[in-house]
Parts: structure tokens; C-alpha cells; sequence
């Protein structure tokens, strides 16, 4: 079944206790983002990947880092979490961008992170 | 850098109540847009997109988006809703070739009664 995993699905960690939610999907698609959700604010994005090692901010990268070893795998970094950083996350995959245009994304189940 | 607006918070609606929920972007050039629907518990699925040609767009479930360029809004439309519908809805545009960044507007949150 063509599908993006998250895990994990929920998370409550503490203040500066760093931390990985991982992404993985098997599309074969080279386009990978991470959003966070919010209440009142619908979806930011927060890092984006065009392809294997090209990574580039989204609109709310503070705090977070990306990796794009894997075309597979987009995993979402915290190194310092702060309260500030509980949400919603989700994951999304998209088909190869053809002139460069954004196809339809395809998005994982969402992490509730909590962070205290 | 692109924005978008949607104008309703929360929409509720009765059963087989025509539906138009608005989105609005502030982008000068070429765009992408698409609707996405959230149902509760659900994560987000496409409802339909526009990247050109006809500004009327047919998407699932029997909704339909109506691109128009001059006034820089991309409505959402559904005839007639039902119980089902009840869910998130976001409008999120691209700007375009080049470009590979997603902006989502705030959601419409659809409540249909039955």
C-alpha cells in the first residue's frame, strides 16, 4: 500500500531533551516536507526536500533541522524542544517536480508532540 | 513570499445547503492551487488542484473550484452537502514553476448538520 509512515504517532518529552520524529515513504518520490499544525493557524511549513541532500527552510524553520540521506526517509530534527514547539506535525510526499511545478502532496497520519 | 486567505473560520450548514467556502492568495504570478480536506482524526487529502487551463476545476466527492485570475481567489463549491462533509478545509498555493514551497491558508472548519 503506497503510504507515508510517522513515528512516533504520539510524543510528550520535556524542555531541551533532544529529539527525532521520522518520516518514510514508498512512493519513490523525490519531493519530502514536514508542516506543523496548529490551532488558528492551519499548516506552516517547515523544511522541504527537492531530492536526496537538497533541503531547503519552509516559513517556520526555527528549532528544527532536516536530513535527506535516504530518498525514502525525510526525518524532522528537534535538538532543543520548547513548549513552543508542541503541535501537530505532519509529514507529506510529492511526485517528482516536473519544470518545477508542486504536485499533489501525499501526508502521513501526523505526530502529536507535546513538549513540557 | 505568497499568503493566503480563507474568509470563514467555521462554516455550518445543514444537509443538502449549497456550500462556497472562499480563499483569496496575494501572489502577482503564476500560481498553483489546491484544496485539501481534513476529516476528523484524518490526516490531509487532496480534493482538487489547479496548475492551468480551464479555471473551473472538477474535484472528488462532487466539490468543483473556480480559479479566477483577476480577482485572485480560488472558492471552494459543493452543490449540496451532506453530514459527511463535515471537516477541515484548506485552500494552499504554490507560486508557481521553481518554486517548491506549499503555503496553506488557516482552514474552514465545515460543519454539517444532518
Amino acid at each position: 500500500e503506497a503510504q507515508v509512515t510517522q513515528n512516533p504517532r504520539y510524543l510528550i518529552t520535556v524542555t531541551g531533551k533532544k529529539l527525532t520524529v521520522t518520516c518514510s515513504q514508498n512512493m519513490n518520490h523525490e519531493y519530502m516536507s514536514w508542516y506543523r499544525q496548529d490551532p488558528g493557524l492551519g499548516l506552516r511549513q517547515i523544511y522541504y526536500s527537492m531530492n536526496v541532500e537538497v533541503t531547503d527552510k519552509g516559513d517556520v524553520p526555527e528549532g528544527y533541522k532536516v536530513s535527506r540521506k535516504e530518498k525514502r526517509n525525510f526525518p524532522l530534527i528537534l535538538e532543543s524542544p520548547s513548549p513552543n514547539q508542541t503541535s501537530l506535525y505532519f509529514c507529506a510526499s510529492s511526485l517528482s517536480t516536473l519544470a518545477g511545478v508542486l504536485n499533489e502532496q501525499f501526508f502521513g497520519p501526523g505526530t502529536r508532540l507535546t513538549v513540557l | 513570499a505568497q499568503s493566503v486567505s480563507q474568509h470563514n473560520h467555521h462554516v455550518i450548514l445543514s444537509e443538502a445547503a449549497s456550500l462556497e467556502l472562499g480563499c483569496n492568495y496575494s501572489y502577482g504570478g503564476t500560481v498553483n492551487l489546491f484544496w485539501y480536506v481534513q476529516y476528523p482524526g484524518q490526516h490531509l487529502q487532496l480534493l482538487l488542484k489547479y496548475f492551468s487551463g480551464d479555471p473551473l476545476v472538477k474535484g472528488i466527492k462532487g466539490f468543483e473550484a473556480e480559479f479566477i485570475k483577476s480577482k485572485f481567489s480560488f472558492n471552494l463549491r459543493k452543490p449540496s452537502v451532506q453530514w459527511s462533509d463535515t471537516a477541515e478545509y484548506f485552500c494552499a498555493v504554490n507560486a508557481g514553476a521553481g518554486s517548491y514551497q506549499l503555503t496553506f491558508g488557516k482552514g474552514t472548519k465545515l460543519s454539517v448538520i444532518p
